[in-house]
């Protein structure tokens, strides 16, 4: 079974940049997330989809962030413009069921964003 | 809301020692209760979780008990292997039940 693919790995963009990263969940799962991690401390939810519907954006910077399911199945997640608080590794990871943390979830391997 | 605080590392031990890694949480209610764990150059994995009081998780000769009374999840093994050697995470759901909050993590680093 494929893994949760994530796109690019690394990049590195001058502050007031815009950025895209892609998500590919594992085929059939209904909810995925975006985390942002930033070194040395844990993942931060920053948007969760059930299917193609936000179920949770609280955390995310709406000023500057936005994210997208289309079909309910992969995602991107967009920064404009970028700062240089928003350097981090950007994980994606999906479940299978909705509605519930009880079930596992699948981890990219993250991205890794640069801002200068 | 909920949250999380997470043993501060690095946990430097020997092969075959024992491990210890406390998790305490506040919590509305009794949130289900998760480690995760990523190991060098890969993805964070579920390691084990509990998802009632006086549960235990376990996997890979790693245990937690959820103890309400305590709010604590502490991460034990036994003796550890160089191979256990990576970042361990500990997760209580969030108050809706939706989704995790990870604490700041716990770099175990296991010499031979």
């Amino acid at each position: 079974e494929a893994g949760v693919a994530q796109s690019p790995r690394y990049k590195i963009i001058e502050k007031r940049q815009s950025v895209a990263f892609w998500c590919n969940p594992i085929s059939g799962h209904a909810t995925l997330y975006w985390y942002q991690q930033i070194l040395g401390q844990g993942p931060k939810l920053l948007i969760q989809f059930q299917n193609n519907g936000v179920v949770d954006d609280s955390q995310l910077p709406k000023d500057r962030f936005s994210a997208e399911r289309l079909k309910g199945v992969d995602s991107t997640l967009k920064i404009q413009p970028a700062k240089l608080e928003d350097s981090a590794v950007y994980l994606c990871a999906s479940s299978l069921e909705a509605g519930s943390s009880n079930y596992e979830q699948y981890f990219g391997p993250g991205t890794r964003l640069t801002v200068t | 809301g909920n949250s999380v605080t997470q043993m501060e590392g690095p946990v430097t031990l020997s092969e075959e020692a024992f491990l210890t890694i406390n998790c305490t949480y506040t919590a509305t209610g009794y949130p289900s209760l998760f480690w995760y764990v990523q190991y060098p150059g890969e993805g964070l994995q579920l390691l084990l979780k509990a998802t009632k009081a006086d549960d235990k998780g376990s996997n890979k000769g790693f245990e937690a008990t959820y103890r309400k009374e305590t709010t604590s999840f502490h991460l034990e093994k036994g003796s550890v292997q160089v191979s256990d050697s990576a970042v361990y995470f500990c997760a209580p759901a969030n108050q809706a039940g939706t989704a995790l909050i990870f604490g700041k993590g716990t770099t175990l680093s296991v010499s031979s």
